[in-house]
């Protein structure tokens, strides 16, 4: 069985600040790992994805995340938070085999400040 | 495409009353999940299922049922609502296609309120 750890629920950065969000992950095989991306009242956009190809995987609207797996994590970075930023972040991980589920993390809301 | 699209976007129910919880995709994808959304709580999987006629539970299925007759359409029922089943629900796609790596494509969500 495969889990998601996101520690703490809620993150506050200052617009032009670097972001840094944390994903652990717990998977006994090589994992898909993934970001979503939910804005106020809408559903789930991927960000980016991990299918174990490079570990330093780029997204959608400057964001990118780095597959460690001696530290079993992704954290996603963005150099520089803007307020659009704003939103609830999931890390969600999957095992590789074909529909294999997504096991989704409780979440982390992150705010941006002007 | 319009992707992955659900009905209604809001609703208020009273205790022990039914409805059913639309959804449909236009990708021809194979999988397709529900999943409900509590403050907190990330997403947990109630059912999904991996082609036309084959359905299977996921975390939480308690109260819930579904079905698959075509590959469009994935349609989600509860019997007898419960507060309990206060929730935004979320319905998801996916392709069988490996190089997708499991991406999961979802719907704008149904808000649930059982009064």
């Amino acid at each position: 069985a495969q889990s998601v750890t996101q520690l703490g629920s809620h993150v506050s950065v200052s617009e032009g600040a670097l972001v840094l969000l944390r994903c652990n992950y717990s998977s006994s095989v090589p994992p898909y790992l993934f970001w979503y991306v939910q804005y106020p009242n809408q559903g789930l956009q991927l960000l980016l994805k991990y299918t174990s190809a490079a570990t330093l995987v780029k997204g959608i609207n400057g964001f990118e995340a780095e597959f460690k797996k001696s530290e079993t994590s992704f954290h996603l970075t963005k150099p520089s938070a803007h307020m659009s930023d704003a939103a609830e972040y999931f890390c969600a991980v999957s095992l590789t085999g074909a529909n294999s589920k997504l096991t989704f993390g409780k979440g982390i809301t992150l705010s941006v400040r002007p | 495409n319009a992707g992955v699209t659900q009905t209604p976007k809001f609703r208020i129910l009273k205790i022990g009353q039914s409805m059913t919880l639309q959804c449909a995709q236009d990708m021809n994808h194979n999988y397709m999940y529900w999943y409900r959304q509590d403050p907190g709580m990330g997403l947990k999987l109630i059912y999904y299922s991996v082609g036309a006629g084959i359905t299977d539970k996921g975390e939480v299925p308690n109260g819930y049922n579904v079905s698959r007759s075509t590959t469009e359409d994935f349609p989600l029922r509860l019997e007898l609502a419960a507060p309990s089943q206060t929730s935004v629900y979320f319905c998801a796609s996916s392709s069988r296609d490996r190089s997708r790596g499991n991406e999961q494509f979802f719907g704008p969500g149904t808000r649930l309120t059982v009064l």
